[in-house]
């Protein structure tokens, strides 16, 4: 069975930094693309990175570029997103996902963990 | 980068029909099969619906349905049931830009 357990998220102030964690199992990890998805309060799903399966390819939404960093340890069939500087806005339920093809179809998704940025 | 623009609402009575729309452009939407649709019920995380336009994932019941003409695609649920009562959300393959979602329709079934 496909897993996708979030873990790092919590209470965090403005500027400040946060590295959220994906623990993949059921599945041969290193073969998948992943994605980080977020949700504000109420909101609407927005795509936030993406990361191939050999992170020789790695996208990020125009709202994080360059404040966020995507990355992945294949050995420990995990997924990561480190956040700096973090805003206001960040605030949001952070999901990871997997990508059966690349960018387009995420098919599992994780419980998620909520960032919440505030002072 | 823009949502994809999607209704806010839609709704139906139990056995009906309602297809929910959901625009883009031709650097996304219409230039490429790879328009996806979500469920989402409060509180959970979001379930692939469609994929690729059309498909369905296994376990998903063929009262779904997806389609796509131009700049605009369209999920389709036939039969409505009570458990169909969710927030729906598009997304499509945008190239070098990466992943566009649509804004969320909410689906209530009367």
């Amino acid at each position: 069975e496909v897993q996708l357990v979030e873990s790092g998220g919590g209470l965090v102030k403005p500027g400040g930094s946060l590295r959220l964690s994906c623990a993949a199992s059921g599945f041969t990890f290193s073969s998948y693309s992943m994605n980080w998805v977020r949700q504000a309060p109420g909101k609407g799903l927005e795509w936030v990175s993406s990361i191939s399966s050999s992170s020789s390819y790695i996208y990020y939404a125009d709202s994080v570029k360059g404040r966020f960093t995507i990355s992945r340890d294949n050995a420990k069939n995990s997924l990561y997103l480190q956040m700096n500087s973090l805003r206001a806005e960040d605030t949001a339920v952070y999901y990871c996902a997997r990508d059966e093809q690349w960018l387009a179809t995420f098919d599992y998704w994780g419980q998620g963990t909520l960032v919440t940025v505030s002072s | 980068q823009s949502a994809l623009t999607q209704p806010p609402s839609a709704s139906g009575s139990p056995g009906q029909s309602v297809t929910i729309s959901c625009t883009g452009t031709s650097s996304d939407v219409g230039g490429y099969n790879y328009v996806s649709w979500y469920q989402q019920h409060p509180g959970k995380a979001p379930k692939l619906m469609i994929y690729e336009v059309s498909k369905r994932p296994s376990g998903v019941p063929d009262r779904f349905s997806g389609s796509k003409s131009g700049n605009t695609a369209s999920l389709t649920v036939s039969g409505l049931q009570a458990e169909d009562e969710a927030d729906y959300y598009c997304s499509s393959y945008a190239g070098s830009k990466g992943v566009v979602f649509g804004g969320g329709t909410k689906l209530t079934v009367l």
